[in-house]
Parts: C-alpha cells; sequence; structure tokens
C-alpha cells in the first residue's frame, strides 16, 4: 500500500465548478506539500503545512493531522487551472525527502 | 530572483552510458534534492544534499550518484544507463533541508535508447 494515497485519479469538470481532491497518509509527517504540475514537466508549488488550513487566491488547502488527511479545494475552477495535482508528505525527522501521490489529472472544461 | 534551472533539458543515451545531470538552486537556498519522475513509478526521491554532503538517498542502485559544490550547484550521475533509466529528472530547491519548501527546476528529460 502507499504511503500517501490522492483520490480521484482524473476529474474532469465545467468551468466554474468547485473542485476537491483528497489526500490520505499513512506515516508521521513534518508537513505536507501540494505540487501542481502542468505539461511539459514544471512543478509548482502551491502549498506546504503542516495544520489548519491556507488559502491562496482560489485555492484552500487543508489538513486534518489527527485523521491524516488533507483536502486541496480550487474555487470558481478555470480552465487554466487544468493540470496535474500531487500530494506530497515530510516524513517525520526530515528523513528520506519527499513522498509523494500518484497526483491527480484534472481537466476543466469551458 | 532566479529560478532553479537545469541543464541539459533533454539528453538521448544509449545503454550502458553515463550521463551528467546539473542543477543550480536560487540564489541562496544551500539544499538541492532530486526526484525522478516515470509513467509507471511516478515521483521518487532519489537524494539530498546540504552544504556538500548527502543527506539522505532514496532507494535506487549506486549506479545513481550525486555531488554539491561549494557555491550549491548540484550534479547527478548516473553510470551503466538502463532502458528503465528513461525519465524526467527534476531537482529541487530549498532553503532548509529536511522536506521543507521546495522550488523545482524544469527538469532534465532523459531518453536511453
Amino acid at each position: 500500500k502507499n504511503e500517501v494515497e490522492q483520490s480521484p485519479q482524473n476529474l474532469t469538470a465545467q468551468e466554474g465548478e468547485f473542485i476537491t481532491i483528497n489526500c490520505s497518509y499513512s506515516v508521521g509527517i513534518s508537513a505536507l506539500h501540494w505540487l501542481q504540475q502542468h505539461p511539459g514537466g514544471g512543478i509548482v508549488s502551491l502549498f506546504m503545512l503542516s495544520s489548519g488550513k491556507k488559502k491562496h487566491g482560489r485555492l484552500i488547502a487543508t489538513i486534518n493531522i489527527q485523521e491524516k488527511h488533507s483536502s486541496l479545494h480550487i474555487t470558481a475552477s478555470h480552465p487554466r487551472d487544468s493540470a496535474v495535482y500531487i500530494c506530497a508528505v515530510s516524513k517525520g525527522g526530515g528523513a528520506d525527502g519527499l513522498t509523494f501521490g500518484k497526483g491527480t489529472h484534472l481537466i476543466i472544461q469551458p | 530572483k532566479a529560478g532553479v534551472t537545469q541543464t541539459p533539458r533533454y539528453l538521448i543515451k544509449t545503454r550502458g552510458q553515463q550521463v551528467t545531470l546539473s542543477c543550480s538552486p536560487i540564489s541562496g537556498h544551500r539544499s538541492v534534492s532530486w526526484y525522478q519522475q516515470t509513467p509507471g513509478q511516478g515521483l521518487q526521491f532519489l537524494f539530498e544534499y546540504f552544504s556538500e554532503t548527502q543527506r539522505n538517498k532514496g532507494n535506487f542502485p549506486g549506479r545513481f550518484s550525486g555531488r554539491q559544490f561549494s557555491n550549491s550547484r548540484s550534479e547527478m550521475n548516473v553510470s551503466t544507463l538502463e532502458l528503465g533509466d528513461s525519465a524526467l529528472y527534476l531537482c529541487a530547491s530549498s532553503f532548509t533541508p529536511g522536506g521543507g519548501e521546495q522550488f523545482f527546476g524544469p527538469g532534465t528529460r532523459l531518453t536511453v535508447l
């Protein structure tokens, strides 16, 4: 079983819809990261969080440490949000670099 | 501030050859991590360097190695290339080691024929 699980694997939605991507992990962590990868490979760090909630523009990330679960929300989705969203964790003690989920492929149709 | 740069961006090699990839971190960042991304395995951690020392290493064979220079630039080397080494190799820099906020480079796409 993977240490970081994401759902759904694929998501297609209409422009304007509210999007939720989920991430569950099974190891102790020092932080959880949400990353965005566009076609061509470039990866951008969206959030790094260890508790609570963070908001940046139309993006919101939450984490529940007790339940080992995080969600990434996109409000008023737009076709430019189409990308692969990847959840990753930094394990406790800073060991082993980042451990990644398989990613969620999001397509927003106009 | 300039972002993370990686060279070369694309590389084609044949089995058995070796390859060296380069990564220049954001100015002031002393931690550089390397990752391999393949369609089958996704993103996997290779190793992390901080202040010229390897801090952590992922589960990869010894054919994969790296180093970091005093200016924080890093190189990774893969010897005796195999077809399965075809992948996107990404480096990321951060101000603090051990999984802090990471800034990724554009990657080097390696194809092994």
